[in-house]
């Protein structure tokens, strides 16, 4: 059973506006979670990440936020630029520090 | 500084045949891992070496074997490929302590 999920597979937004992806998770044992962005033909590359004990971390135009009691976190991206279109994917780090579990991904398109 | 490299880039196989897919990282890190990307199921992690000498398993274990040949090497084979194995392979490493992966560029499998 998937223990990371991304319920939206695709994502359309215009140059200039927010991009918020989303993502939700069931085991509440995970310590970390990360964004990586993956374009064609290329492995995903990190993008940004966030401590179980943390709500918030920003880094320039991305920002990542952790709803523990929802088991939910989001990405938004402000803001959006062509460049971003990509393929994200969210992951949690099991509680052994090893295993990493992946969703399914969100394909972001930004729109000239 | 190459990071992670994966060979070959591409390969066909038939049913039943064998192979193994090389990844070599020269980062120093402690930890390699191996994942399979799929339409839909995003990526799932095959096995993983926490440190030289020792392999575990993942999601999805079953009809793949691993080999950490040294510090910088992580190695997977198929004994017997099947068509339920065609899929894109990333190998990933990450330092010891850290949550951030670092993946190769992938080996497109086709098996027919």
């Amino acid at each position: 059973d998937q223990q990371v999920k991304q319920n939206s597979p695709s994502l359309s937004v215009q140059e200039g506006r927010i991009s918020i992806l989303n993502c939700d998770y069931t085991n509440s044992m995970f310590d970390y979670f990360l964004w990586y962005k993956k374009y064609p033909a290329e492995g995903p590359t990190f993008l940004i990440s966030i401590s179980s004990i943390k709500d918030k971390n920003e880094d320039g135009r991305f920002t990542v936020f952790l709803n523990k009691s929802a088991k939910h976190l989001s990405l938004h991206i402000v803001p959006s630029q062509p460049g971003d279109s990509a393929v994200y994917f969210c992951a949690a780090r099991g509680n052994t520090g090893n295993q990493f579990y992946f969703g399914t991904g969100t394909s972001l398109t930004v729109i000239p | 500084n190459a990071g992670v490299t994966q060979t070959p880039k591409f390969q066909v196989l038939k049913t039943g045949q064998s192979m193994t897919l090389q990844c070599a990282q020269d980062m120093n890190h402690n930890s390699m891992y191996w994942y399979r990307q799929d339409p839909g199921m995003g990526l799932r992690l095959i096995y993983y070496s926490a440190s030289e000498g020792t392999t575990d398993k993942g999601e999805v274990p079953n009809g793949y074997n691993v080999s950490r040949l040294n510090k910088r090497e992580f190695s997977l084979r198929l004994e017997s490929a099947a068509p339920s194995q065609t899929s894109v392979y990333f190998c990933a490493s990450r330092v010891g302590s850290g949550y951030e992966q670092y993946f190769g560029p992938g080996t497109r499998l086709t098996v027919t």
